[in-house]
């Protein structure tokens, strides 16, 4: 099992540029998360998918955009980059809706706005 | 609002030296509480977590946790600590988000913990 699998790794955007970043798990896992990270604020929820079909947001939604491809895959897009969303993003996954499993995580993927 | 506090923010120790990282979280309902650990360069891992049943939870690698329901507080301890221990740590909590499922981790701001050897 590759457990959570991010894209690209590093990427270096301009300001007003879109991307999407890829996260995929084989786990069969239920719920999918994004998450950034950022220095001397730990991590920060920007959206979930509690099920296949559905998204919901986190604590920081504002300029992001999510879809739930199918049970494996869930994306995080960037309409128009800003240099505040420079961060470090982690997808994670968890086996089940409720609160009795704990959280898996990615490699991450170090965003770049300038 | 959920909320997690680590008290403290970097950690120096020696080798052999006794760990204890405090973390307190408000949170009026239920909790699923964890601790995470990143190593310089890697992903987040799970250290230990407390559901339910024994507050006196152990994870990997010699550490364990206290869960103390009166104080709202989850500490991770490590009785020797070791070079290698050298990481980012994280306390975190199940929160409830604008969904209004319970989903989602709160985390702390993280305690770095640097290991002399």
């Amino acid at each position: 099992n590759a457990g959570v699998t991010q894209t690209p790794k590093f990427q270096v955007l301009k300001t007003g540029q879109s991307m999407t970043l890829q996260c995929a798990q084989d786990m069969n896992h239920n719920s999918m998360y994004w998450y950034r990270q950022d220095p001397g604020m730990g991590l920060r929820l920007i959206y979930y998918s509690a099920s296949e079909g559905t998204t919901d947001k986190g604590e920081v939604p504002n300029g992001y955009n999510v879809s739930r491809l199918n049970k494996r895959e869930f994306s995080l897009r960037l309409e128009s980059a800003a240099p505040s969303q420079t961060s470090v993003y982690f997808c994670a996954s968890r086996r089940g809706l409720a609160g009795v499993y704990e959280q898996y995580f990615g490699p991450g993927t170090r965003l770049t706005v300038t | 609002a959920q909320s997690v506090s680590q008290h403290n923010h970097h950690v120096i120790l020696s080798e052999a030296a006794s760990l204890e990282l405090g973390c307190n979280y408000s949170y009026g309902g239920t909790v699923n509480l964890f601790w995470y650990v990143q190593y310089p360069g890697q992903h987040l891992q799970l250290l230990l977590k407390y559901f339910s049943g024994d507050p006196l939870v152990k994870g990997i690698k010699g550490f364990e946790a206290e869960f103390i329901k009166s104080k709202f507080s989850f500490n991770l301890r490590k009785p020797s600590v070791q070079w290698s221990d050298t990481a980012e740590y994280f306390c975190a909590v199940n929160g409830l988000y604008s969904g209004g499922g319970a989903d989602g981790l709160t985390f702390g701001k993280g305690t770095h913990l640097i290991i002399q050897p």
